[in-house]
Order: C-alpha cells, then sequence, then structure tokens
C-alpha cells in the first residue's frame, strides 16, 4: 500500500479562499519532504523542500507567502495555498524518502481555482 | 544549476517493437530515478540507480546509469499496449532527495 498519503486527491475552491493540502508519511519518519507542481502534460516542478521543525526551502521563482509549508511533525506536511487564483490550479504532489536512496510519492492533489 | 534532458518526448511505437528512452544530466549526480506516470495519477517508481553502470530490469523494461557520460537509458523490449504511459527521469541534486525532473516521454504503444 501506499506509504506517503496526500489529502485531498481534488478539491475545488473560490477564488481568493486558501486550501490546505495535507502530506503524511504512513509507516516511517520523514525529517524532509518535497512538494512538487504539475501543469497538464508538463513535468514536475519542484516548488520547496519541508524540514521538520524549521521554515520551508523555497525554489527560486516560488512565493513563500502564497504557498505557505508547515512540517509540523515528522509524519505531516501542509501546503497551504493562499489566496487562491486560477493560475495555481494545478496537480500537486508530495515526495518523501525513507532512507536508501528509495523515495515515495503521495497521490497527488488536483487543485481547481474557479 | 543542474538541467535534465529527455528525448523523445513523445514515443508512438508499435506493438512488439524496441525502443529506448535517454536521459541526459548536466552536472554530477549519483542517484537517478525512472517513473512511470498514467494520465490523472501520481508516480509510480520504476527503477532506482545509484551507481555508476547500474543496469536494472523489470519485465520489458531495463534502465542503466553511465554517471561519467551523465546518461542514463530506459530501454523498451517488445512493447506491449499496457506500457503507454508518461514516463519521466529524475535526478538527485546534491545530499537531500530534491529531484530535477526530464520533461518527461509520453509513450504510446500502438496495436
Amino acid at each position: 500500500g501506499a506509504v506517503v498519503s496526500q489529502h485531498p486527491s481534488r478539491v475545488i475552491c473560490k477564488s481568493g479562499t486558501s486550501v490546505k493540502i495535507e502530506c503524511r508519511s504512513l509507516d516511517f519518519q520523514a525529517t524532509t519532504m518535497f512538494w512538487y507542481r504539475q501543469f497538464p502534460k508538463q513535468s514536475l516542478m519542484l516548488m520547496a523542500t519541508s524540514n521538520e521543525g524549521s521554515k520551508a526551502t523555497y525554489e527560486q521563482g516560488v512565493e513563500k507567502d502564497k504557498f505557505l509549508i508547515n512540517h509540523a511533525s515528522l509524519t505531516l506536511s501542509t501546503l497551504t495555498v493562499t489566496s487562491a487564483h486560477p493560475e495555481d490550479s494545478s496537480f500537486y504532489i508530495c515526495s518523501a524518502s525513507r532512507g536508501s536512496g528509495e523515495l515515495f510519492f503521495g497521490e497527488g492533489s488536483r487543485l481547481t481555482v474557479l | 544549476e543542474l538541467k535534465v534532458e529527455q528525448n523523445p518526448l513523445f514515443l508512438s511505437m508499435q506493438e512488439g517493437k524496441n525502443y529506448t528512452i535517454y536521459c541526459n544530466y548536466s552536472t554530477t549526480s549519483d542517484r537517478l530515478y525512472w517513473y512511470r506516470q498514467d494520465p490523472g495519477k501520481s508516480l509510480e517508481s520504476l527503477f532506482v540507480l545509484l551507481s555508476n553502470g547500474a543496469v536494472k530490469q523489470e519485465g520489458r523494461l531495463m534502465a542503466s546509469l553511465d554517471t561519467k557520460a551523465r546518461l542514463s537509458t530506459l530501454h523498451i523490449t517488445a512493447a506491449v499496449h499496457d506500457l503507454s504511459a508518461t514516463y519521466f527521469c529524475a535526478v538527485g541534486m546534491d545530499s537531500s532527495y530534491k529531484l530535477i525532473f526530464g520533461s518527461g516521454t509520453r509513450l504510446l504503444v500502438r496495436p
């Protein structure tokens, strides 16, 4: 079964509202998780590194005030898209490692902003 | 800055044929991953290649890594329709598990 779980899998929201996406490692502790976004028919783009107990590290061009990341425990990271706009509509995917080079991806969360 | 180039971007092939997808990357790395993505789904891990000369096979797919040439290949043998999907290579950055993805290869296997 899945070792990294994301919730919700789909979310539709109105423009201007905020949406929270959760990423959980189910049977291991992850001090670091990663958030990616994927536009239709495109590749995955790394958005940020989520660090347990400290601030996230954002990639160049990613607005930290827009995409709030919180990694409050060793098994949970959350991504909040604040004041969402239609251009934020995308597929958001998280990943985490349980060591030895093995990486697991969540099932993804499809955000649609109306 | 690490760049990952994948080709071809789109591949239409007949069942039973063989083909290779290429993944080139621009800076030193010793971790390379191959993933499969079906439409509307997340990523399915296919291979993790962690050393120069690594070769791994699973069913009709075989992946290899040449860290000196900064090249990985994904070889498809006797393709079947079920292999139709998008395939991504991804290269590990530094000592973390941060990945930079290639553009993806959309594979369509025709009967």
